[in-house]
């Protein structure tokens, strides 16, 4: 009975590298939200996808960050080029619909060093 | 102004008291009410779930909302030291979705 599922569970890049976050939603979810958690802050909506498809990225940086849920595989939160200021906890969470419970996983904790 | 407030804390209470912990929020076209709980090192998980204005009890937590006041709280009765987390507020932006806006949390801790 797996929950969402994300790896790294920790991750340390030095500035200018790349950093990508892996997420397998439950079982029969196919919609997919991915949340940052910076310190001091409360968590912020970055993106919600569905399967192949973004539909709402509204809350992603317009530069460096990326993500993707594609047919086969878990959705993907990619950083290129990462600076200190993106070091914080990114969170995915999923739902089997567009609306409802949402469930997240434990976290990526990222560090830039 | 954030679009929703938060009490920090932290909360300090002994085993067995009563805890309320609140939110005030900005936008009144917010229907949907949320309070999810965070373990150090966790994700969160939905606690309550609250649709418009009134009470909700589930066990020993009880959801309320004050849409005049744009004012909601979560009360714990008998609180123990597995309740110690953070409690963090969330409401949809935009109707019934999960695009949410969380407040920053309040920490909690139960002492025994």
């Amino acid at each position: 009975n797996a929950g969402v599922m994300q790896n790294p569970r920790h991750l340390v890049r030095r500035r200018g590298q790349e950093a990508r976050l892996r997420c397998s939603p439950m079982k029969g979810h196919s919609h997919v939200y991915w949340y940052r958690q910076l310190p001091e802050e409360g968590l912020k909506f970055m993106v919600y996808l569905q399967k192949e498809n973004i539909i709402d990225e509204s809350g992603m940086p317009k530069e460096r960050f990326s993500a993707e849920f594609p047919k086969e595989g878990p959705s993907i939160l990619r950083i290129q080029q990462v600076v200190r200021g993106d070091s914080a906890a990114y969170f995915c969470a999923s739902s089997p619909e567009g609306t409802g419970p949402l469930h997240f996983g434990n976290g990526t904790r990222l560090t830039v060093t | 102004q954030k679009e929703v407030e938060q009490d920090p804390g932290p909360l300090s209470v002994p085993e067995g008291a009563i805890v309320s912990l609140n939110c005030t929020y900005s936008n009144s076209a917010f229907q949907y009410f949320m309070w999810y709980r965070q373990y150090s090192r966790k994700g969160p998980e939905l606690l309550m779930y609250t649709y418009s204005s009134g009470n909700k009890e589930d066990g020993r937590f009880t959801a309320q909302v004050d849409k005049s006041s744009k004012y909601i709280s979560l009360f714990i009765r008998d609180s123990q030291p597995s309740d110690s987390a953070t409690y963090l507020c969330a409401m949809p932006k935009g109707g019934a979705t999960n695009k949410l806006i969380f407040g920053t949390g309040t920490l909690l801790a139960v002492q025994p």
